[in-house]
């Protein structure tokens, strides 16, 4: 079976410093794995995916992730927090095949001015 | 459509009622899934279609719940004799052809389901 555990269920930053999520999986196939965000109101929004090759994936909104299989890590950082990275940020695991994502717990981020 | 449309978006309903919650995923989308959110907590997988058919329904917690895709674009989430527990969010998305696990998900925002 596949997991996801992110630590932090809340994090806050201030308006310009670096934004870290962190994300743990557990996986005994190579995994796939997402980083979804849900602002207010809206639907979740793919924000960036890895699945082969280039370990460091580039997303949306200036969001970048690093798949690491010794630490078996996907944290998502952005350089710098804009008010509107206000959000709840979900990652999620699933591998070849498998139609069927499972999601972590989730990571409220708060932005600070 | 422009996006994943579900209805209704809150629902409120007895225990013991039969609950219907619809999808309408993005136009010539072929695969469509439906999740359940508790308060929380993340996504948590129901039923996957491809087309008519459901090719993996393996998370769908009992024989309370149904659903059914009959022409291959809307699809109905059925829940009989409600319970207090089936309070959640459900959410509905749908992808271009499902990917193998590869393809984005496009989520509509959910229907909010509250059995008292």
């Amino acid at each position: 079976a596949q997991s996801v555990t992110q630590l932090g269920s809340h994090v806050s930053v201030s308006e310009g410093a670096l934004v870290l999520l962190r994300c743990n999986y557990s996986s005994s196939v190579p995994p796939y794995l997402f980083w979804y965000v849900q602002y207010p109101n809206q639907g979740l929004q793919l924000l960036l995916k890895y699945t082969t090759g280039a370990t460091l994936v580039k997303g949306i909104n200036g969001f970048e992730a690093e798949f690491k299989k010794s630490e078996t890590s996907f944290h998502l950082t952005k350089p710098s927090a804009h008010m509107s990275d206000a959000a709840e940020y979900f990652c999620a695991v699933t591998d070849f095949g498998n139609e069927k994502l499972t999601f972590g717990t989730g990571t409220r981020l708060t932005i600070i001015p | 459509g422009a996006g994943v449309s579900q209805t209704p978006s809150n629902k409120v309903t007895e225990k013991g009622k039969y609950v219907e919650l619809r999808c309408d995923p993005i136009s010539g989308h072929t695969a469509l899934y439906w999740y359940r959110q508790s308060l929380g907590q993340g996504p948590e997988f129901l039923i996957y279609f491809q087309g008519t058919g459901a090719a993996d329904d393996s998370g769908l917690p009992n024989d309370r719940f149904f659903a059914v895709r009959p022409e291959g674009s809307v699809s109905t989430l059925k829940i009989q004799r409600t319970e207090r527990g089936d309070s959640a969010v459900y959410l509905c998305a749908s992808s271009l052809l499902g990917g193998g696990g590869t393809g984005e998900l496009f989520f509509g925002e959910g229907s909010r389901l509250t059995v008292l």
